[in-house]
C-alpha cells in the first residue's frame, strides 16, 4: 500500500516556540492531506484538512493562527504549532488521501509524538 | 450531535478463539465504514473498508458487517493470534460536500497465548 511519512516522530521544546511537522506522500500524490490530534486513550479528532494549493479547511474549535497548514505540493503538507504550550502536547497524526482512479482510502503517518515543556 | 461509540473496556480473548468489536453510530448517515489497526504510538493501519449498500466484507481472518438499520458495525478476527493485540478503531466516512473521516475512540484487544 502507499506510504505516508511524518518528521519528526518526536519532539520536545519549550513553551512559547513554534515547531514544524512534515507530511510526506511517498509514492502517490495527494490532493488532499488531513492532521489529527490524539490525546492518550481517546479518538483521532480531526484538526483541518489541506487541499494542494489553496487555505486548509480547520474543523471548529482549532485556531488556524496557531496550528499553520501549508500543502504546497501533492506530496508534502507541514503543520506548524506556533507559541507552543503544554496543552498543546499531543501525538500528531497526518492522512493523505490517495483519489486517483477514485480510491477512498486513507494512509496515515506514523504520527509524531510533541512534548511541551 | 454525531456520535460514534465503541467499547471503551479492553476485550481479553484466548487464542485461537474469535474476537467481536462493536462500533455503534448515531446522528450520521455515512456512505462507508472503516476499521483500522492502532499500535501504541503508532499511526491508523487500514483493514477494511465497506459500503452503505454492503452487508459483509471479509479479508483472511478478518470480517466486518455493517447494519445502517441498526446504525451498527461488527468487526471479527477469526483464529485470533497474540499479535492481533492492538487498538481498533471504527472510522465513519462521508463523501459528499468534501471528504471527511470522524474516527471512534477505538477498543483495546488482548490476545492471550
Amino acid at each position: 500500500g502507499a506510504v505516508v511519512s511524518q518528521h519528526p516522530s518526536r519532539v520536545i521544546c519549550k513553551s512559547g516556540t513554534s515547531v514544524k511537522i512534515e507530511c510526506r506522500s511517498l509514492d502517490f500524490q495527494a490532493t488532499t492531506m488531513f492532521w489529527y490530534r490524539q490525546f492518550p486513550k481517546q479518538s483521532l479528532m480531526l484538526m483541518a484538512t489541506s487541499n494542494e494549493g489553496s487555505k486548509a479547511t480547520y474543523e471548529q474549535g482549532v485556531e488556524k493562527d496557531k496550528f499553520l497548514i501549508n500543502h504546497a505540493s501533492l506530496t508534502l503538507s507541514t503543520l506548524t504549532v506556533t507559541s507552543a504550550h503544554p496543552e498543546d502536547s499531543s501525538f500528531y497524526i497526518c492522512s493523505a488521501r490517495d483519489a486517483t482512479g477514485g480510491g477512498n482510502e486513507q494512509f496515515f503517518g506514523p504520527g509524531t509524538r510533541l512534548t511541551v515543556l | 450531535s454525531q456520535k460514534i461509540e465503541q467499547n471503551s473496556e479492553a476485550l481479553n480473548i484466548q487464542e485461537g478463539k474469535t474476537a467481536t468489536l462493536t462500533c455503534n453510530y448515531t446522528n450520521y448517515s455515512p456512505a462507508y465504514l472503516q476499521w483500522y489497526r492502532q499500535d501504541p504510538g503508532r499511526g491508523p493501519v487500514f483493514l477494511l473498508l465497506i459500503r452503505e449498500n454492503e452487508k459483509e466484507k471479509r479479508k483472511e481472518r478478518l470480517k466486518v458487517t455493517f447494519d445502517t438499520t441498526l446504525k451498527q458495525s461488527l468487526f471479527h478476527i477469526t483464529a485470533s493470534q497474540p499479535a492481533d493485540s492492538a487498538t481498533y478503531l471504527c472510522a465513519l466516512v462521508k463523501d459528499t460536500g468534501g471528504f471527511k473521516t470522524i474516527f471512534g475512540a477505538g477498543t483495546r484487544l488482548f490476545v492471550k497465548a
